[in-house]
């Protein structure tokens, strides 16, 4: 059973561009959740989405968005990257709308210069 | 709020030593609680979790007892092997913000041969 892909597994960018990240789940999982993760600041939950709806969202600015699309597949973009975005983005995904247990892709490293 | 306070580490043991991770949690109803494992450049992965109180999780020599009169779900391992060197997270995911986990600040344990 193949586990959860997130690609690209790392990038590097310049401050102003924009950024999309991939995140494929485990096949029959249907929730999808992102998370930043940084030194200072540890993992923080960005938003869920589940049947391609948002579910929940995280306190980060309106520059980081996220989509689901019907194979459960998700993306998540931030627009006008700052210095401070640097950080390994992390993607889970789970079986139920009250699954207990999240399995976690290797992230995408993100380096902003 | 749903929050998760975390022993700080790092933490270095001999091989064979006795490991106790501490974990408080705050949280409103009755969470499911978790510790994952990140190893270097990997994502995070599930070690053992528990979903009511006084449940016990365990795998690969670990475990942690739900407690929840006194809100805790300490993380502990007899006898520690070089291999275990990573950095734990207890984690808990309450029962009101769907699949949306809650971190501690994580541990960083080093083995010493």
């Amino acid at each position: 059973k193949a586990g959860v892909t997130q690609t690209p597994r790392y990038l590097i960018k310049t401050r102003g561009q924009q950024v999309t990240l991939s995140c494929s789940p485990i096949s029959g999982h249907r929730s999808v959740s992102w998370y930043q993760q940084t030194p200072g600041q540890g993992l923080q939950f960005l938003f869920e989405y589940f049947s391609e709806t948002q579910r929940n969202k995280g306190n980060f600015p309106g520059r980081f968005s996220g989509r689901q699309f019907s194979n459960s597949r998700s993306e998540m973009n931030v627009s006008t990257l700052e210095l401070g975005d640097s950080a390994l983005y992390l993607c889970a995904s789970t079986t139920t709308m009250d699954g207990t247990e999240a399995f976690f892709g290797q992230g995408t490293r993100l380096t902003v210069v | 709020g749903n929050s998760v306070t975390q022993m700080e580490g790092p933490v270095t043991l001999s091989e064979e030593a006795f490991l106790t991770i501490n974990c408080t949690y705050t949280a409103t109803g009755y969470p499911s609680l978790f510790w994952y494992v990140q190893y270097p450049g990997e994502g995070l992965q599930l070690l053992l979790k528990a979903t009511k109180a006084d449940d016990k999780g365990s795998n690969k020599g670990f475990e942690a007892t739900y407690r929840k009169e006194t809100t805790s779900f300490h993380l502990e391992k007899g006898s520690v092997q070089v291999s275990d060197s990573a950095v734990y997270f207890c984690a808990l995911q309450a029962t009101n913000t769907g699949n949306q986990f809650y971190f501690g600040t994580g541990t960083s344990l080093t083995v010493i041969p």
